[in-house]
């Protein structure tokens, strides 16, 4: 059972312009949640986080948004750089629980 | 952050054998450390938690006889796949939590043939 879903497969961007990634998650226990960045054969590099007690976090050209009651979040790029292609996962882990539950991933193709 | 390697970055195989996959952490003393599996172009599935001193706990589904976990250390845990089949092959990560994230090996492809 998918906790964490990451239902665009793949997104192309311009450079210079916009990436919005979506992540949406079923487990109201979940309360905090990441976004790593993955290139082929790699492990995955954290990107930047948010607790369920916040509803925006900035850092840099990555702003992640947390809907709680829509039980969604958002990572946005902006601008989005060639370097930035890569797949990225949303992952959430539940209060006092070590896990993490990754979605499906989102390919990103930043277009010069 | 923690840094995290892991040793061999890949591995073929033989069906039958046995493979050892060795997960550091090198800056970081960790009581817990996570192994995943990736297969292509799906989702990081967590295999089991691996705890130091102890026996590791394993998720649904996953063969705690066909997956050995050993995590012996603070810094080291092992993964052995025993007796591998073709269908083994994948991409297996590791990780460690740090202070807000967790921290990633480079992970091991392995193959089996």
């Amino acid at each position: 059972d998918q906790q964490v879903k990451q239902n665009s497969p793949s997104l192309s961007v311009q450079e210079g312009r916009i990436s919005i990634l979506n992540c949406d998650y079923t487990n109201s226990m979940f309360d905090y949640f990441l976004w790593y960045k993955k290139y082929p054969a790699e492990g995955p590099t954290f990107l930047i986080s948010i607790s369920s007690i916040k509803d925006k976090n900035e850092d840099g050209r990555f702003t992640v948004f947390l809907n709680k009651s829509a039980k969604h979040l958002s990572l946005h790029i902006v601008p989005s750089q060639p370097g930035d292609s890569a797949v990225y996962f949303c992952a959430a882990s539940a209060l006092d629980d070590y896990k993490l539950s990754f979605g499906a991933g989102t390919t990103v193709t930043v277009r010069a | 952050g923690a840094v995290v390697s892991q040793h061999p970055s890949r591995v073929i195989c033989k069906s039958g054998t046995s493979v050892k996959i060795e997960c550091r952490s090198l800056d970081f003393q960790a009581t817990t450390m996570f192994w995943y599996r990736q297969f292509p172009k799906q989702s990081l599935m967590l295999m089991a938690t691996s705890n130091e001193g102890s026996k590791a706990t394993y998720e649904q589904g996953v063969e705690k006889d066909k997956f050995l976990i050993n995590h012996a250390s603070l810094t080291l845990s092992t993964l052995t796949v025993t007796s591998a089949h073709p269908e083994d092959s994948s991409f297996y990560i590791c990780s460690v939590w740090g202070e807000y994230e967790q921290y990633f090996g480079p992970g091991t492809r392995l193959t089996v043939t």
